[in-house]
């Protein structure tokens, strides 16, 4: 069965600054999606940033990119310049595809900070 | 594009009652998720339709849970009758089936008393 980990519950970063949140998880599958969600105060979740696990380039969106290494089966998210908005619950999710479409899981979510 | 919408926001409920949610997903997205978020964890996958058929409801408490699809469009969920343990936020989520990016709804808080 597929897990998702999030090894830090609570994070904290200074406005302007970068951060990093990690997520590992364990699967037998070669082909599947990886995905990071933000949850902000007001709990509706937003697509932050998608990979697909075929492509070897990382994906990237404005400040947001992820550092995604198969063999070692981590997904990490770096946030740049970070905002006091980036405030929020951030998930990470594995998606495969098995019988009749996708089954996504979610990790257990990183919670950050941004302090101005 | 409007997005997914739910209702109600909120409910409070006394255990053994019974109580429905309501999704409509965006127009157009084959596939609707059900997932059940308690307090301080990550969203739980209840069940997913691919149009107006069930493609996996392994993770549904059949026993007090169920949940349609009428038309492959809108959905509800229902819980009867309620425990304590149902207190959570149910999400909706719908998505293209060939993409997998799922889009969520604000979600709807259950508190079970």
């Amino acid at each position: 069965a597929q897990t998702v980990t999030q090894s830090q519950p609570e994070m904290s970063v200074q406005e302007a600054e970068t951060v990093t949140l990690s997520c590992t998880y364990d699967t037998s599958e070669n082909n599947y999606y990886l995905f990071w969600y933000k949850q902000p105060p007001s709990r509706q979740m937003i697509l932050v940033i998608r990979q697909e696990a075929y492509k070897q380039q990382n994906a990237t969106e404005n400040r947001f990119s992820v550092n995604f290494q198969k063999a070692a089966k981590s997904f990490s998210l770096k946030i740049s310049d970070s905002q006091l908005g980036d405030t929020a619950m951030y998930f990470c999710a594995f998606m495969k595809h098995g019988t009749g479409g996708f089954k996504t899981i979610f990790g257990a979510g990183t919670r950050l900070f941004v302090k101005a | 594009e409007a997005g997914v919408a739910q209702s109600p926001r909120y409910k409070i409920i006394e255990k053994r009652q019974s109580v429905a949610f309501w999704c409509n997903p965006i127009s157009g997205h084959a596939t609707l998720y059900w997932y059940q978020q308690i307090l301080g964890q990550g969203p739980k996958l209840l069940i997913q339709f691919q149009n107006n058929g069930v493609v996996d409801d392994s993770q549904l408490p059949k026993d007090r849970f169920s949940a349609e699809r009428l038309k492959g469009v809108d959905s509800t969920l229902k819980i009867q009758p309620a425990k304590l343990e149902d207190s959570a936020v149910y999400l909706c989520a719908s998505s293209l089936e060939s993409t997998g990016t799922q889009y969520f709804g604000p979600g709807t808080r259950l508190l079970v008393l």
